[in-house]
């Protein structure tokens, strides 16, 4: 499994955008990069996903690198209910599909 | 459309007991996924089921099993439970082996007392 490297802990106002970093030097050219988090006391939730290009929906963009070794979860404007924990995780789709989690970077939005 | 449901909430056992955790996956959704998580270790991967198949196992011990029903649904048993069992167990499930995402549900959280 790919290596991942995030800040253990960011903060932010709210209504202002955070970029949560994550490095992935170690990612091999079949994986995905995959970013969940976490809200307190639930199941992780899924953000965003994506290869090469990147990727848009209505939680968050995703800015993937040219060189794929890192990556940036963009969350346009954060709000109270954004603080989470996030995680960044690079799946293979031939090594049996699990979600490997690290550690994550807990984000803090301040009012 | 539900989401993945587990149950029970909360289960209080003693030590050397078993536990069994049912999760309830998606409709249609065929994959799914137990992990632990423990105060202070993060999320484990613990098993993965599909079409009724052990498909990957983590790093736990044999008294850790499950299976996986004709309607996708699935058990979690813990046998000879330790005090450091104690954890959130969360199921997820998911559609085209994880690559669109998985769902997780809210977990059933195991105190061995």
């Amino acid at each position: 499994d790919a290596k991942t490297t995030q800040p253990n802990s960011m903060e932010s106002n709210e209504e202002e955008p955070v970029h949560l970093p994550c490095n992935h030097s170690t990612i091999s050219g079949t994986d995905y990069i995959h970013w969940y988090r976490q809200l307190p006391s639930q199941g992780p939730e899924y953000v965003i996903h994506g290869l090469t290009s990147n990727v848009n929906n209505r939680m968050a963009s995703l800015a993937i690198a040219e060189d794929r070794k890192s990556s940036t979860l963009i969350l346009h404007r954060a709000t109270l209910r954004d603080a989470a924990v996030y995680y960044c995780i690079p799946m293979n789709n031939n090594a049996g599909n699990m979600l490997t989690f690290g550690g994550g970077t807990r984000l803090m939005v301040k009012p | 459309e539900a989401g993945v449901t587990q149950s029970p909430t909360h289960l209080i056992k003693t030590r050397g007991q078993q536990a069994t955790l049912r999760c309830s996956p998606i409709s249609g959704h065929t994959s799914v996924y137990w992990y632990q998580q423990a105060l202070g270790l993060g999320l484990q991967f613990l098993l993965w089921y599909d079409e009724g198949e052990e498909r990957n196992r983590g790093n736990f011990p044999p008294r850790f099993s499950g299976r996986q029903f004709p309607n996708y649904s699935s058990e979690l048993n813990v046998n000879a439970l330790e005090l450091e069992d104690s954890a959130l167990y969360l199921c997820a499930s998911s559609l085209e082996q994880g690559m669109n995402g998985y769902t997780f549900g809210s977990g059933t959280r195991l105190t061995v007392v």
